[in-house]
């Protein structure tokens, strides 16, 4: 069975600081990674792709891939109110299988 | 602007009725995928499509059915609605294997 394991949180930041999300995956066949952004009740929104291993840098936001730990993670610097979300992690079915397999998600809260 | 469009957006039924939910992309995208998500489970994939002519079970499919129209166009079917289908339904579209994929805004559907 193929896993993405993510801590369900809540986990509250305070606003300006950095949040920090994690996550990591079973299937060693897995080539691409992705941390959505998810509002209640609003579809999933991308906020990082990340193919290769190391740091990969957009914004305030930063992805880490770790492929020999299996590991992803997703920095947010300078943390908005507006940031306060459930945040998904998938990576792509190994093996030639198309979709993704995502994790239950972390919920997110910044403090003002 | 490229979109990727679900209908209803909203639908309560009862028990045993065949309900069809539909999905449209204005992307150009050959991939099409349906997902359901449920509280503390995470989204689901439930069938994907490379094309009219491909379509292929995901890790949910029992009770659905899908048809895939025309390259734009990709429909889920429940030919007998149950109660723990109760579940916001998503549609999801890709250029490539592996690669990301877009959300439509979901169908919450209730089974009564």
């Amino acid at each position: 069975q193929k896993e993405v394991e993510q801590n369900s949180g809540p986990l509250s930041v305070p606003e300006g600081a950095i949040a920090s999300l994690n996550c990591t995956y079973s299937d060693r066949g897995s080539q691409s990674f992705f941390w959505y952004r998810q509002y209640s009740g609003k579809s999933p929104e991308l906020i990082m792709s990340i193919y290769s291993n190391g740091d990969k840098e957009d914004g305030r936001f930063t992805a880490q891939l770790n492929k020999a730990s299996q590991y992803v993670s997703l920095l947010i610097r300078d943390s908005q109110p507006s940031d306060s979300a459930t945040y998904l992690c998938a990576g792509n079915s190994g093996g030639g299988a198309d979709g993704l397999t995502f994790g239950k998600g972390t919920h997110l809260i910044i403090q003002p | 602007d490229a979109d990727v469009t679900q209908t209803p957006r909203n639908r309560i039924t009862k028990t045993g009725k065949r309900i069809m939910l539909e999905c449209s992309q204005t992307k150009g995208h050959d991939r099409m995928y349906w997902y359901r998500q449920d509280p503390g489970l995470g989204l689901r994939l439930i069938y994907y499509s490379f094309d009219v002519k491909d379509i292929n079970k995901g890790e949910i499919s029992d009770g659905y059915s899908v048809s895939r129209q025309a390259q734009a166009k990709f429909s889920l079917s429940l030919e007998s609605a149950i109660p723990n289908q109760t579940a916001l339904y998503f549609c999801a579209t890709s250029l490539r294997v592996a690669d990301t994929q877009y959300f439509g805004p979901g169908t919450r559907l209730t089974v009564l």
